[in-house]
């Protein structure tokens, strides 16, 4: 992997539901893993900034897991509600210096 | 806390025209800002890095002397697009964080949808 990777491009569920979605990232002079959630209209909102391998966050009913071993980070949703639609960013820092490189983002649209 | 102001929102000007934009700290002191441009379905791409007072560093491909960056203080960063064209529209968008170090999140503006006609 050369870039940062975000799959799926976009995802829709049902109100309820509970969801996944991953961030593939090189694994190589690896130092950090952002997750952002940017509503329309509104600035991308930081959720977790992971470092270490086998990291789990979490925040109300999102979390998120790290492996920089092999290269990749998954955040959960929980019983999904409307309000969690949004494109979720995930964002590979490579050295210390606050560079990131972004995925595309998973646009979420969670249907009541 | 940690807010980051970002003016204008929205520009729309002639091809030719240089466009300044804005970005604030509102409420720390930010030791580094970053600009980003996002093109329409691709991801946000790093265009510089701004440290106060010092001059930024630019990623491989954009061109300094077209994006003008001056981060004259701790809580303000100003990106100027010079004789913009038509290719220049996109959306810019900045963020900040405390002490310039990855392992702490950025804030993020709300960003600035350019229009070049």
């Amino acid at each position: 992997i050369l870039n940062v990777e975000q799959s799926p491009q976009s995802l829709h569920v049902q109100e309820g539901d509970s969801t996944n979605f991953t961030c593939s990232f090189p694994s190589s002079n690896f130092y950090a893993l952002h997750w952002y959630r940017w509503e329309t209209a509104k600035s991308p909102e930081a959720l977790f900034v992971m470092t270490l391998n086998g990291d789990e966050k979490k925040k109300g009913r999102i979390s998120a897991t790290l492996n920089t071993k092999e290269g990749y980070s998954y955040l959960y949703i929980k019983g999904s509600q409307p309000e969690d639609s949004a494109t979720y960013l995930c964002a590979r820092g490579g050295t210390s210096y606050g560079k990131l490189t972004f995925g595309q983002g998973t646009i979420l649209t969670v249907h009541p | 806390g940690a807010v980051v102001s970002q003016h204008p929102s929205w520009v729309i000007c002639k091809s030719g025209t240089s466009v300044k934009i804005e970005c604030r700290s509102l409420d720390f002191q930010a030791t580094t800002m970053f600009w980003y441009r996002q093109f329409p379905k691709q991801s946000l791409m790093l265009m510089a890095t701004s440290n106060e007072g010092s001059k930024a560093t630019y990623e491989q491909g954009v061109e300094k002397d077209k994006f003008l960056i001056n981060h004259a203080s701790l809580t303000l960063s100003t990106l100027t697009v010079t004789s913009a064209h038509p290719e220049d529209s996109s959306f810019y968008i900045c963020s900040a964080d405390r002490d310039g170090n990855s392992n702490q999140p950025q804030h993020f503006g709300d960003g600035t949808r350019l229009s070049i006609l």
